[in-house]
């Protein structure tokens, strides 16, 4: 079975701080690992998969297989980053769903 | 280019009742997934629908199902609604013929309240 943990419910930091978002998960097979975004009053949407390597609004992720672990970073948070953060996992094969972990709520102080 | 839809946005049903919930896919898609999320839970796997048949299924009974049609919009349909089944419902749509399978777009969601 598939399962992705996501630690922290809240995480608070001030502008201009560093942000990390952790994210576990646990899967047998080759996953492939996502982190979705909801901003107030918006639809859940992507921002990004491991597989792209891609950096989006300045956030990166990097797929650690030995821990199992997908944290989000960020070196400088803005306010604008404030939102609920989902990590989710794929298996890559069959129908692609999606597990997705509870989620953390991001608050950026001013 | 055309995003998720869904609808209705709201619905307040009693227990017992039956819902159809609806959701048009993003134009260029042909793959469809319902997902439901509880308050203060991550989205949940229900069903993934493609070519009009039933591609994948989450942990749910049988009084969840679903259909496509051949535009590629979709129904999920609930009967017997129990007040565990208030939730945020969530249609996501993606390519299943292109690289980028994996990346769903999801709709704005429709909330279901059972009393």
């Amino acid at each position: 079975a598939q399962r992705v943990t996501q630690p922290e419910k809240l995480l608070s930091v001030f502008k201009g701080a560093p942000v990390e978002l952790k994210c576990n998960y646990s899967y047998s097979g080759s996953p492939e690992l996502f982190w979705y975004v909801q901003y107030s009053r918006q639809r859940l949407q992507l921002l990004l998969r491991h597989i792209s390597r891609e950096s989006i609004k300045g956030f990166t992720a990097d797929l650690n297989k030995g821990e199992t672990s997908f944290h989000l970073k960020k070196p400088f948070a803005q306010e604008e980053d404030s939102a609920m953060y989902y990590c989710a996992l794929s298996s890559g094969a069959g129908s692609y769903q999606l597990t997705f972990g509870k989620g953390t709520k991001l608050s950026v102080i001013p | 280019e055309t995003g998720v839809t869904q609808s209705p946005t709201h619905l307040i049903k009693t227990r017992g009742q039956q819902v159809t919930l609806r959701c048009s896919s993003q134009s260029g898609h042909n793959t469809v997934s319902w997902y439901q999320q509880a308050l203060g839970q991550g989205p949940q796997f229900i069903f993934q629908y493609y070519r009009e048949e039933e591609n994948g299924r989450g942990n749910f009974p049988p009084r969840f199902s679903g259909l496509q049609f051949p535009n590629y919009s979709s129904e999920l349909n609930v009967n017997a609604l129990e007040l565990d089944d208030s939730a945020l419902y969530l249609c996501a749509s993606s390519s299943h013929s292109s690289g980028r399978r994996n990346e769903q777009f999801f709709g704005p969601g429709t909330r279901l309240t059972v009393l």
